[in-house]
């Protein structure tokens, strides 16, 4: 059974940083590029940033709105996925979620996603 | 435009056929995806590409597109459809970006 198991949210300042991670387990993680998407309270679902396997660079590409502030980074021997979000501002309240992308039948989807883990900045 | 347009409301009576919509200029070279979000809960994906269902995914839900506009259908809407919609779709021209629409509210009454 594929599971990703957020985790690292909580309750930061603004400025400081933070480091979320994404367990994922019941798949071949290496072989998957992994999504992040957050929610803001009362907002919509919001695309973050993604990082491709390694069998495609393991490169990574982020949201305009997020661009410079937050890394995502992945450990395939350990299953993870981690998204780095620096310079924390209010607005990045909100729940984020890892989800593995796939292709198939002809398109890309975000096909599991994880319970989320909710990061409140606030002073 | 990059961005994906939807309506932020939408009602249907219990058995009754609905469409929720998705507009935007990638949906005429990119399939869009459409997901379900109940409060509490993992966004779940319905439906992907051209018209197909995760396991598990009753077949009253189905998808098409015509033109710049992606449609969710769900034929016979039940009490445990209400839920948030949300279409998303990714340009292979724009890095591999994703983008969502701003979410549909389904009422069933």
């Amino acid at each position: 059974e594929v599971q990703l198991v957020e985790s690292g949210g909580g309750l930061e300042h603004p400025g400081r940083s933070l480091r979320l991670s994404c367990t994922a387990s019941g798949f071949t993680f290496s072989d998957y590029a992994m999504n992040w998407v957050r929610q803001a309270p009362g907002k919509g679902l919001e695309w973050v940033g993604f990082i491709r396997s390694e069998a495609y660079g393991g490169t990574t590409e982020c949201a305009a709105s997020v661009k410079g502030r937050f890394t995502i980074s992945r450990d395939d021997s350990k299953s993870i996925a981690y998204l780095e979000i620096n310079s924390l501002k209010t607005e990045d309240t909100a729940v984020y979620y890892c989800t593995r992308e796939v292709y198939g039948s002809g398109s890309y989807s975000l096909d599991y996603w994880g319970q989320g883990t909710l990061v409140t900045v606030s002073s | 435009s990059s961005e994906l347009t939807q309506d932020p409301a939408v009602s249907v009576a219990l058995g009754q056929t609905v469409r929720i919509t998705c507009q935007g200029d990638r949906l005429r070279s990119h399939y869009a995806s459409w997901f379900q979000r109940k409060p509490g809960q993992a966004p779940l994906l319905v439906i992907y590409g051209k018209n197909n269902r995760p396991s598990g995914i009753p077949d009253r839900f189905s998808g098409s597109t015509s033109g710049n506009i992606a449609s969710l259908i769900i034929t016979g809407a039940q009490a445990e459809d209400e839920a948030d919609y949300y279409c998303n779709s990714r340009d292979t021209s724009d890095n591999y970006h994703w983008v969502f629409g701003g979410g549909t509210a389904l009422t069933v009454l």
